[in-house]
């Protein structure tokens, strides 16, 4: 168990609908990142916040944003659903906010779009 | 263009074997990881590497910076160590993270 916790686990739901994935960093965890793995894609790297605050940005659809609450808790929110967004979605939580730092995952996000 | 290149995709190898995976990079980097995804999904970090040589138990990590390049040893290879095994690399301009494509690995009793 890393201490990260995601929920749900498992979404199922329609194209064009919104959905949020929810995420819980390990305790003293100031750093929240986000990615999604899909069958044909991979892992991919979508957004990482620090505090509060976007840190980092990667391949993260202009459908998807994110935010990290002052509890440290993060949210995805994924609109306008498509078929394609059918992934595993992991949050990872980190001690600090960039260069070399432990990432610890969470058990992921399965999300079924129909 | 993939800034990240395993090899090799696919491993069988049998209890006991030693075994090698290799990670290649194009771009700098401030640290490179080495993960494992059992069958149920789970993601662990094995290694986060930004120099040298780590080694947990019968893991041993090593990166090259000048030759963009690291590999993952696991000794005395067991079944429970099957599993993908996924090289990450976080840029060190703009903080992307890049992965690789994974190397499957099974082993045999």
């Amino acid at each position: 168990d890393s201490g990260v916790t995601q929920t749900p686990k498992h979404l199922i739901t329609a194209t064009g609908q919104r959905v949020t994935l929810r995420c819980s960093p390990r305790s003293g965890d100031l750093s929240v990142y986000w990615y999604q793995q899909s069958l044909d894609q991979g892992l991919q790297f979508l957004i990482q916040y620090y505090n509060g605050e976007e840190r980092a940005k990667g391949n993260i659809l202009e459908r998807f944003s994110a935010q990290q609450f002052p509890d440290l808790h993060s949210e995805l929110n994924l609109s306008s659903l498509e078929l394609g967004d059918s992934a595993l979605y992991f949050c990872a939580s980190s001690v600090v906010a960039g260069g070399p730092n432990e990432q610890y995952f969470g058990p992921g996000t399965r999300l079924t779009v129909t | 263009k993939n800034e990240v290149e395993q090899s090799p995709q696919n491993l069988t190898a049998q209890k006991g074997e030693f075994i090698t995976i290799n990670c290649s990079y194009s771009v700098g980097i401030s640290a490179l990881h080495w993960l494992q995804q059992h069958p149920g999904g789970g993601i662990v970090s094995l290694f986060m590497l930004s120099s040298g040589k780590k080694k947990h138990g019968r893991l041993i990590a090593t990166i090259n910076i000048q030759e963009k390049h690291s590999s993952l040893h696991i000794t005395a290879s067991h079944p429970r160590d099957s599993a993908v095994y996924i090289c990450a690399v976080r840029v060190l301009t703009g903080n992307q993270f890049y992965f690789g494509t994974g190397t499957s690995l099974t082993v045999i009793p």
